[in-house]
């Protein structure tokens, strides 16, 4: 099993949809978790970065933490063409080093 | 401005080769990690450096080889052992234990 698992997609949204993004994971030592976003022939931007459970927003991105049900999701409200890239779940503990999702591929349409 | 810097973006090797991939950073990061990354595979963990002078192996390290001499200075070595050397490869660091890793633009290797 892998450590982390992501749906690679492709998903495709008309513009100024809600779009949500996940990832589940095995191993209950995670407590950092990241989402990267990768535009295509470039190194991946961190977008968001928490730490254990809970919400943080940032924008029109919010990254949502359940640590009981080993899950974690990105929303992105009101989304645009410029969404438009593949998104990486990335998470790690403590001293350890960083586990990727494969990605999904988001396509929004005008 | 403070980044990481990978060159060159575009890399064409002839088998049997051993070609070097450069990985600079100027944001005073002490680790620093490579990846490849493959269509539907994500990012495999190649080699990684905790400090100047230590580095450890990741999860496909066959095939490569890295030294740390100093600490802005990763580079990544893709020696005539790795069998299938074509892909996107991309350096990171980060700037403590549980903090994000930043990466550089990556480097398309092409093996003709």
């Amino acid at each position: 099993q892998k450590e982390v698992e992501q749906d690679p997609g492709p998903l495709s949204v008309p513009e100024g949809a809600i779009v949500s993004l996940n990832c589940t994971y095995s191993n209950s030592a995670f407590q950092y978790f990241m989402w990267y976003r990768q535009y295509s022939r470039k190194g991946p931007e961190l977008l968001m970065y928490t730490y254990s459970s809970g919400n943080k927003e940032d924008g029109r991105f919010t990254a949502q933490v359940d640590k009981s049900s080993k899950y974690i999701s990105l929303f992105i409200r009101d989304s645009q063409p410029s969404d438009s890239a593949t998104y990486l779940c990335a998470m790690s503990k403590l001293g350890d080093q960083f586990y990727f999702g494969t990605g999904t591929s988001l396509t929004v349409i005008p | 401005d403070g980044g990481i810097t990978q060159s060159p973006k575009y890399l064409f090797r002839k088998e049997g080769q051993n070609v070097t991939l450069s990985c600079e950073q100027n944001l005073n990061h002490d680790a620093m990690y490579w990846y490849r990354q493959d269509p539907g595979q994500g990012l495999r963990l190649i080699y990684y450096s905790q400090i100047v002078n230590d580095f450890q192996k990741g999860d496909i390290a066959e095939g490569y080889s890295v030294s740390r001499e100093k600490k802005e200075s990763f580079p990544l070595t893709v020696t005539s052992a790795q069998k299938n050397p074509t892909a996107f490869y991309l350096c990171a660091s980060i700037a403590g234990p549980n903090t994000e890793a930043f990466f550089g633009q990556g480097t398309r290797l092409t093996v003709v």
